[in-house]
């Protein structure tokens, strides 16, 4: 059965602090992987997708980057504004847009 | 370019009711997929159609069905509403499908008393 277990569920940092969220997967044939980001009452807004280990994605203060087995998104000297939930999803063998989530990591980012 | 949409945002029914939810898709968008997000179990899903044709389903009771228009706009209907249906129900749309990203609405709450 296809899993995706993110960790920590949640990460508490300074403002400036740098850290990393962890995302492993087991799927076979893995055709990618995306990270998204949610908001309070909002619904998820994408991130990256990586297709292949060893695959890095940067977007301003993050980077994602992927293995055989999972996946990381780092962030650097992060702000308050990056405080979400991060999430990571995979594709289901069962059809690539069924996508299987993580239960996340809730990032805060203290000033 | 308008993203995707769902209506209505809150939705408070009682047990044994039924609900229809809405979801207009981002223009030129073909494949609509249903998810739901609880505390507990997190993003789940429930469907996706593409084209008005049902191409995968998630593990949910029959109680969970949906729809597309032929304008790619699509509707998620759940029959006899369970306390546990309460839930953020979010709507995603992509280009054809496969490894296309997909866009997701701000979703619908919906609180079942």
């Amino acid at each position: 059965e296809d899993q995706v277990t993110q960790s920590p569920e949640a990460l508490r940092l300074q403002e400036g602090e740098s850290s990393s969220l962890n995302c492993s997967y087991t799927v076979s044939g893995l055709r990618g992987l995306f990270w998204y980001r949610q908001d309070p009452g909002k619904g998820p807004e994408f991130l990256f997708t990586l297709y292949s280990a060893g695959e890095e994605k940067e977007k301003e203060r993050l980077k994602a980057t992927l293995t055989k087995k999972e996946s990381f998104l780092h962030i650097t000297a992060p702000k308050p504004e990056d405080s979400a939930t991060y999430l990571c999803a995979v594709p289901s063998n069962q059809g690539a847009q069924k996508l299987v989530f993580g239960q996340g990591t809730r990032l805060t980012i203290n000033p | 370019k308008a993203g995707v949409t769902q209506t209505p945002r809150y939705l408070i029914k009682t047990r044994g009711q039924q609900v229809t939810l809405s979801c207009s898709p981002i223009s030129g968008h073909r494949s609509v997929s249903w998810y739901q997000q609880t505390p507990g179990q997190g993003l789940q899903f429930l469907f996706e159609y593409f084209s008005e044709t049902q191409r995968n389903k998630g593990n949910f009771p029959g109680r969970f069905s949906g729809r597309q228009f032929s304008n790619s706009r699509s509707e998620m209907n759940v029959s006899t509403l369970e306390l546990g249906d309460s839930a953020l129900y979010l709507c995603a749309s992509s280009l054809t499908g496969g490894m296309d990203i997909q866009y997701f609405g701000a979703g619908t709450r919906l609180s079942v008393l």
